[in-house]
């Protein structure tokens, strides 16, 4: 089982849709919680932190489960300009600075 | 702040040549990654320096790869001899990594290697 899990897509959305993605990972002792966004061929760009009392950011809410050791992405209204690769990060757990990194959810946006 | 730089953007070598990738971090951030992105594999993390100490080199792939980091601003990636399935987009990263947490990391724009 992959230390990150994440539904490689694509996901084809019309724009105006909402679109949720979920990613599932395997070490509870993981304490930081991340979504990054990836264009085509550019470099990985924080999206925003996933805290335990879940978040917001615009259009963007991000929820965490420990429970179920899965978080998640929900993009409201969704633009053109929301195409992208949606990565899903987790700290290692026992490493602070280890970062484990999903292999992304592929999303388009179509007219 | 001009963020993290990474040179040469792009390269392209034959089988057997050395290659050099540089990397300078975000100022006043205290560790540096190194990442190689492949459609197959994803994101890999190959070395890790805190305060330009190597910390983790267990993603190093072998010894035809090396990493240093002479001061807090410099850091360089070497693969010699280069082989064609090294090609690839290599990042660097840097964060400022408290102790309790907070390890955002901050991506270089790459440098997309071919090699021949």
């Amino acid at each position: 089982r992959k230390e990150v899990e994440q539904d490689p897509g694509p996901f084809n959305v019309p724009e105006g849709a909402t679109v949720a993605f979920n990613c599932t990972y395997s070490n509870s002792a993981s304490q930081s919680f991340f979504w990054y966004r990836q264009d085509c061929r550019k470099e990985p760009k924080l999206l925003m932190s996933v805290y335990s009392s879940g978040n917001e950011d615009g259009r963007f809410t991000a929820q965490l489960n420990r429970a179920s050791q899965y978080i998640s992405l929900l993009i409201r209204d969704s633009k053109l300009s929301d195409s992208a690769t949606y990565l899903c990060v987790v700290s290692g757990g026992n490493s602070n600075y280890q970062l484990i990194w999903g292999a992304g959810t592929k999303l388009i946006i179509k007219p | 702040d001009a963020g993290v730089i990474q040179s040469p953007r792009h390269e392209v070598t034959e089988m057997g040549q050395e290659v050099t990738l540089r990397c300078k971090p975000i100022s006043g951030h205290n560790s540096l990654f190194w990442y190689r992105q492949t459609m197959m594999r994803g994101l890999e993390l190959l070395i890790y320096f805190n305060n330009n100490v190597p910390i983790d080199d267990s993603g190093m792939p072998e010894d035809r790869f090396s990493a240093k980091m002479p001061n807090a601003s410099f850091s360089t990636l070497k693969i010699q001899p280069s082989e064609p399935r090294d090609s690839a987009v290599y990042f660097c990263a840097s964060s400022y990594l408290l102790a309790g947490g907070g390890n955002e990391q901050f991506f270089g724009p790459g440098t997309r290697l071919t090699v021949l």
